[in-house]
């Protein structure tokens, strides 16, 4: 079981470009949550996804946007990119149970994004 | 919202002492309290979760104890190891329907020294 992983491991953008970031969660997870943690900050959750659908969303903009695919494995994309927007994204799993109990979240090793 | 707060940012301790890092949260309606680690350039761990039908929650060396009255829970580490210096984060959730949407701390920055 390779857990959670994600892709790519680092990336350099500049202003006004767009970004996907993939996610894979871990075996038998079927939600997926994405976080942004900046340097010496804790993360933000900025949205979650279950059955392809997004359920849950954080304060972020509309320049931050998601899909599930069927496999459960997830992108992030950001567009129109700020500096503000360099961050680690933290991609996380979990098996989705009724009522939400139980249901550990395990992180990804993340994708370092930098914005010049 | 959730809001959660953590101190303090930083801790430093010698080798064999303990160390105590507490939160408090605002949204009563929170019932589940995990700590992660976080080690330089790694993945945030899961190191111990409390939910709110418990008072307080031991596994080896670390143990979290919930106030639900406070709003506050702590985390303390006894026995201090050098591998436990790291960042911890608390967080908080309210388990209702699919929301697993996870509030997180600030993080405190351990640092245990010999």
């Amino acid at each position: 079981d390779a857990g959670v992983t994600q892709s790519p491991t680092h990336l350099i953008k500049t202003r006004g470009q767009q970004v996907t970031l993939r996610c894979s969660p871990k075996s038998g997870h079927d939600t997926v949550s994405w976080y942004q943690q900046a340097l010496g900050q804790g993360p933000q959750f900025i949205f979650q996804y279950y059955e392809e659908e997004e359920r849950q969303r954080g304060n972020f903009p509309d320049r931050f946007s998601g899909h599930q695919f069927p496999n459960y494995s997830s992108e992030l994309n950001v567009n129109a990119l700020l500096l503000g927007d360099s961050a680690l994204y933290l991609c996380a799993s979990s098996p989705y149970l009724a009522g939400g109990r139980n249901n550990e979240q395990f992180f990804g090793p993340g994708t370092r994004l930098t914005v010049l | 919202g959730e809001n959660v707060e953590q101190h303090p940012s930083t801790l430093s301790v010698q080798e064999g002492d303990s160390a105590v890092i507490k939160c408090t949260y605002s949204d009563s309606a929170s019932n589940y309290f995990p700590w992660y680690k976080q080690e330089l350039g790694k993945r945030p761990q899961l190191i111990i979760d409390i939910r709110s039908n418990v008072g307080e929650k031991k596994d080896q060396r670390i143990a979290v104890t919930l106030n639900k009255t406070a709003k506050h829970f702590s985390l303390h580490i006894t026995e201090t190891q050098p591998e436990d210096s790291a960042v911890y984060f608390c967080a908080a959730r309210a388990d209702t329907g699919t929301a697993s949407k996870l509030t997180f701390g600030t993080g405190t920055r351990l640092q245990v020294t010999l």
